[in-house]
């Protein structure tokens, strides 16, 4: 009964493939989220969708795309992977700004 | 733009004594909220408390609590009967209610509360 559930937990792979995480909520919100912890552990937000439309995208390169076919689903396509991209990826969803976050487990990418 | 700092990198505590996580935080908003997240090494993102803007009392969920100024914009978070599972990254971390954001959460750098034995 995982509420935010992310594949894969651990991602190694080599500079200049694509590659794709997925994340699936079971909670029933309308907002979903992608941020990027670094190798510092600073959290920083990439990207918002709420109701499938894009609501924020925060200066992300355009390598990195979203998509989300449905509301309880958002995928991160990531194109020509670089090291600078090695990350610990946190999938995210709410159901209104007045509620707080709930987490996957994070995705650790590894790009060689 | 909103900023949220943690001033102290590393803090420790001793097993069953009270520490106190700092935070401030920078708005020119009035209707936001604010949020403990803890990280243990599993990396998982746990929420520990949170408060509203708008509440003057100050947020307690069993050993954790918070004092917020929201005059100061300071939200610190404090832990009693500090225990050996409490060891974790801590960030603290601010939403703003509105429109046009959709309640971004801004994170600070973490403090990371070592518990000892």
């Amino acid at each position: 009964d995982t509420a935010v559930s992310q594949t894969p937990k651990y991602l190694v792979t080599q500079m200049g493939n694509d590659k794709s995480i997925k994340c699936e909520q079971n909670l029933g919100h309308d907002t979903m989220y992608w941020y990027k912890q670094d190798s510092k552990k600073f959290l920083k937000i990439m990207f918002s969708y709420n109701n499938k439309e894009l609501i924020i995208n925060e200066t992300v390169p355009n390598r990195f795309s979203p998509k989300s076919p449905d509301k309880a689903h958002l995928n991160l396509h990531i194109n020509s992977l670089e090291l600078g991209d090695s990350a610990v990826y946190f999938c995210a969803s709410s159901q209104a700004d007045r509620s707080p976050l709930h987490f996957g487990n994070g995705t650790r990418l590894t790009v060689t | 733009a909103q900023t949220v700092t943690q001033s102290q990198p590393e803090m420790s505590v001793q097993e069953a004594e009270t520490v106190t996580l700092s935070c401030t935080y920078d708005t020119s908003e009035s209707d936001y909220y604010l949020f403990w997240y803890k990280q243990p090494p599993s990396r998982q993102m746990i929420l520990v408390i949170r408060q509203e803007a708008y509440k003057q009392q100050n947020a307690t969920e069993n050993r954790f609590s918070v004092n917020f100024q929201k005059a100061a914009k300071s939200f610190s978070l404090k832990i009693s009967d500090s225990q050996l599972g409490d060891a974790a990254m801590y960030f603290c971390a601010y939403r703003v209610h509105g429109s046009g954001n959709t309640g971004k959460l801004i994170f600070g750098q973490g403090t990371t509360l070592q518990v000892k034995p």
